[in-house]
């Protein structure tokens, strides 16, 4: 079965704390990508990576950063963590390919809060 | 640029009736199409996707989309829903990136009220 997993489900952060958010698949994906998830806003894509060391802004990066250091795991950084990063956070994988292999698999998603 | 949108971000329909979720993308180069559904609570799931061959493409759950491209449609429609079927569903598309990689991007959602 195939896994996206995220290391917290639940994150409570103060404003002003450096925030990590960890993404580990297990499929041997290239693409992984970081969105956050608001009500009526939809799925906006923050960072992407299609190999390790390689990442691409997405659409909204402002306030983050990202790291691939190895190819199962994609880390969002929030540098300084604001209230209007509290948001949920979903982390996706899937296959360089150009057929059936590119759909993508999602985590459980981490609901951050900053206070 | 890519982009996708859902125009209707509610849609509220009685239960066996037919209904239709729209969904428009924009795009300078090949795509893929895919709709996802979010039951409450719970993560996203790939409901169908559109990557080439017959337009008219069949999912999970009787659901079906057809895509039109002169007017860079992917329309989701289910001929009769059920009560089940409450949940936000999600148009995306994915452009193969010159310079490598896939960029997955999604609609606003809409938000499907199957009432008795």
């Amino acid at each position: 079965d195939v896994k996206v997993t995220q290391s917290s489900r639940y994150l409570v952060k103060r404003t002003g704390e450096k925030v990590f958010l960890e993404c580990v698949q297990d499929m041997d994906h290239e693409n992984m990508f970081w969105y956050r998830q608001d009500p009526g806003l939809g799925l906006r894509l923050i960072y992407f990576s299609y190999d390790v060391k390689m990442k691409e802004k997405g659409d909204i990066p402002e306030g983050y950063s990202v790291s691939r250091e190895k190819k199962e795991r994609f880390s969002l950084i929030l540098e300084s963590a604001s209230t209007n990063q509290t948001s949920m956070y979903l982390c996706a994988s899937s296959s360089l390919g150009q057929g059936w292999d590119t759909e993508a698999f999602f985590g459980q998603g981490t609901r951050l809060t900053v206070v | 640029a890519q982009s996708v949108t859902q125009l209707d971000s509610q849609v509220p329909v009685f239960e066996e009736a037919p209904v239709e979720l729209r969904c428009n993308y924009s795009s300078s180069v090949s795509v893929y199409l895919f709709w996802y559904v979010q039951y409450p609570n719970q993560g996203l799931q790939l409901l169908l996707k559109y990557l080439s061959g017959s337009t008219l493409v069949k999912g999970i759950n009787g659901f079906e989309a057809e895509f039109n491209k002169s007017q860079t449609s992917f329309h989701l429609r289910k001929p009769s829903v059920h009560i089940s079927d409450t949940a936000e569903y999600f148009c995306a598309v994915t452009s193969i990136l010159t310079g490598g990689g896939n960029k997955l991007t999604f609609g606003t959602g809409t938000q499907l009220k199957v009432e008795l």
